[in-house]
């Protein structure tokens, strides 16, 4: 079974530019998850979905992120415009439904100078 | 809220020798906990989960410790091997839905041949 998918694996970008994340999960999975992991730190939720529509979102800097899954197979993670701070690796996890185990993606570590 | 600490950001054993990580968490109402290994460059991999109506749990070389009375949770790898070497998280979560998960910081485990 293919795991979950996740690119870039890497990007460096300057601060003010814009970036996207692009993530498929495992095929059949009603719920994505977004995380933002700092270094040496774990990992942060920043949304929630089931199937196309949003269940939690409340720790997504929405005045920046943003966050889409508009036919509720993949997803995509935007952050414009890119604070210094915004450095980190963003996972990308899926499963069943919600309350069934998580599975993660490998991440996109992101550098922001 | 819910925070999650750990004891020792580092642990260094020699493989064969049996590894304790341990985990602090700060919710009594938590309802369920989950261990996960990170290897570098991967997304956290769950490892053995515990309900909080239970204290001890076992899989495959790993037991998992529960003591709520102290808010304490502990993961056991028995007979470690280089192949272990990674961060461990402590999850915790109250509730049923995946998207409330808290991690903790990490711990680094590294196993010398």
């Amino acid at each position: 079974e293919a795991g979950v998918a996740q690119s870039p694996r890497y990007k460096i970008i300057e601060k003010r530019q814009s970036v996207a994340f692009w993530c498929n999960p495992i095929s059949g999975h009603a719920t994505l998850y977004w995380y933002q992991q700092i270094l040496g730190q774990g990992p942060k939720l920043l949304i929630q979905f089931q199937n196309n529509g949003v269940v939690d979102d409340s720790q997504l800097p929405k005045d920046r992120f943003s966050a889409e899954r508009l036919k509720g197979v993949d997803s995509t993670l935007k952050i414009q415009p890119a604070k210094l701070e915004d450095s980190a690796v963003y996972l990308c996890a899926s499963s069943l439904e919600d309350g069934d185990e998580q599975y993660f993606g490998p991440g996109t570590r992101l550098t922001v100078t | 809220g819910e925070s999650v600490g750990l004891h020792l950001p580092t642990l260094s054993v020699q493989e064969g020798d049996n590894s304790i990580i341990n985990c602090a968490y700060s919710n009594s109402a938590s309802d369920y906990f989950i261990w996960y290994k990170q290897e570098s460059g991967k997304g956290p991999q769950f490892i053995i989960d515990i309900r909080s109506n239970m204290d001890k749990r076992q899989g495959q070389r790993v037991t998992v410790l529960l003591n709520k009375t102290v808010k304490h949770l502990s993961l056991q790898i028995a007979a470690t091997q280089p192949g272990d070497s990674a961060v461990y998280f402590c999850a915790v979560l109250r509730g049923t839905s995946y998207g409330k998960l808290t991690f903790g910081q990490g711990t680094i485990l590294t196993v010398h041949p």
